[in-house]
């Protein structure tokens, strides 16, 4: 079983700020992705970054980096420079990669809504 | 290239009625998810086919769900005699699957409201 707590209900941080939402996974899985979702007001999921358990990089997306640490079993999304538009619920979700291919079958925390004062 | 298309995007329902929710996914995209999120909670997996088979439907509650996709049009998410406790809003996603690391890519959603 795959579970993922994020323990952040809700986070504000000031535009142009870089802020830094939290989320610690666990599973039995020796192989699995870490993704992170935005979901706007207006409902939609949108997908923003991944990482795989074995990357040695951590990944980056233009203004979104994946803090990564496997011994801890976190992988914490920073977000630079904010933006009003980041405002926005977040999601941390987990999925087994067994066999090298990613499969869709994902484990999402509970979110953290983000709100960026200007 | 379209996303993948949801519809419609508000169902309304009265108790005992069925709910049909379609999804189509992205062009390429062979492989779709249904996700259901109730209100202040994140999203759980209820079932994943491929086209005209059903692959993991772990998620699907016993009675009255069932879900299919198949060889010509798109994929439906089927509640009959709905309750209150049904109302959430109902995300379908989609993948290729066949390359490494893919990002599932998920509608905008239908948000199913029971009265």
């Amino acid at each position: 079983a795959q579970k993922i707590t994020q323990t952040q209900p809700g986070m504000f941080v000031q535009e142009k700020e870089a802020v830094t939402l939290d989320c610690t996974y666990d599973t039995s899985d020796q192989s699995y992705g870490l993704f992170w979702y935005k979901q706007p007001s207006s409902g939609e999921m949108i997908f923003l970054i991944y990482q795989g358990s074995y990357d040695e990089q951590n990944a980056t997306e233009g203004r979104y980096s994946l803090n990564f640490q496997k011994a801890r079993k976190s992988a914490n999304l920073v977000i630079s420079a904010s933006q009003l538009g980041d405002s926005a619920m977040y999601f941390c979700a987990i999925g087994s990669t067994a066999g090298g291919t990613s499969y869709g079958k994902l484990t999402f925390g509970q979110g953290t809504i983000l709100t960026v004062h200007p | 290239n379209a996303g993948v298309m949801q519809n419609p995007r508000h169902l309304v329902r009265r108790r005992g009625q069925e709910a049909r929710l379609r999804c189509s996914p992205m062009k390429g995209h062979s492989h779709v998810y249904w996700y259901r999120q109730l209100p202040e909670e994140g999203l759980k997996f209820m079932v994943y086919l491929q086209k005209e088979n059903i692959i993991d439907e772990s998620g699907m509650p016993k009675e009255r769900f069932s879900a299919e996709f198949p060889k010509e049009g798109p994929s439906i998410l089927r509640i009959q005699q709905v309750v209150r406790g049904d109302s959430a809003a109902y995300f379908c996603a989609s993948s290729p699957l066949d390359r490494p690391n893919e990002k599932l890519f998920f509608g905008s959603g239908t948000q199913l409201s029971v009265l």
